[in-house]
């Protein structure tokens, strides 16, 4: 049972343009929302995380939304840029597991 | 700060082989852990570590797979026999070791079973 659910599987963005990435959940026990950017050849890295107690976490050009009754976040990036093109992963964490359950990946790539 | 390491980074075997994946991880870092990240996917959990203790290794094959963390610092990951369906990148990653600390991963290591 997939626990974490990403989408669009890929995604192609106009440089200057907003990329959405979004994934939902089902165990409402998780309490930590991360996500990790990964590019081709390299280890995932996080990006930006949030707790359930905000609706919103800002950083830079990246933004996470987040919606507690709908079991949802997202991911948004502003003024995208070439340099942004890589794979995105969402995760979740929490719980009686206290691991990091990924979702399967989200190819950006934003053209110039 | 040296980030993880992890050797060897491309394996290619035959199936049936042996293959050891290394890993050192940041130091200082008590936590350390093993994913499996197929082409396309998510990394996927194998095994962690908090010092030299497998805390959750729920999601290791132990019929083939097997680890270890000596001295609670670096890690080997070992599959015996390797099947054509282990290829993947196998990623290592440490943390402080506090509930929801990040996770630092390393460049991973690719196998490719023949």
């Amino acid at each position: 049972q997939q626990q974490v659910k990403q989408s669009p599987q890929s995604l192609i963005v106009q440089k200057g343009g907003i990329s959405i990435i979004n994934c939902a959940y089902e165990n409402t026990a998780f309490d930590y929302f991360p996500w990790y950017q990964q590019f081709p050849g390299k280890g995932p890295a996080l990006l930006i995380a949030i707790r359930p107690d905000v609706s919103e976490k800002k950083e830079g050009r990246f933004t996470i939304s987040f919606n507690k009754s709908a079991k949802q976040f997202s991911l948004h990036i502003m003024d995208s840029q070439p340099g942004d093109s890589a794979t995105y992963f969402c995760a979740a964490e929490g719980g009686s597991q206290g691991n990091l359950i990924f979702g399967k990946g989200t190819k950006l790539s934003v053209k110039p | 700060e040296a980030g993880v390491v992890q050797s060897p980074r491309y394996k290619i075997i035959e199936k049936k082989q042996p293959v050891a994946f290394w890993c050192n991880p940041i130091s200082g870092h008590n936590t350390l852990y093993w994913y499996l990240q197929n082409l396309g996917q998510g990394p996927e959990l194998l095994i962690r570590y908090e010092n030299e203790e497998a805390v959750d290794d729920s999601q290791l094959p132990k019929d083939r797979f097997s680890a270890e963390r000596l001295k609670g610092v670096d890690s080997t990951l070992k599959i015996q026999p390797a099947e054509l369906g282990d290829s993947a990148v196998y990623l290592c990653a440490s943390s402080l070791g506090q509930a929801t600390d990040t996770q630092y991963f390393g460049p991973g290591t690719r196998l490719t079973v023949l």
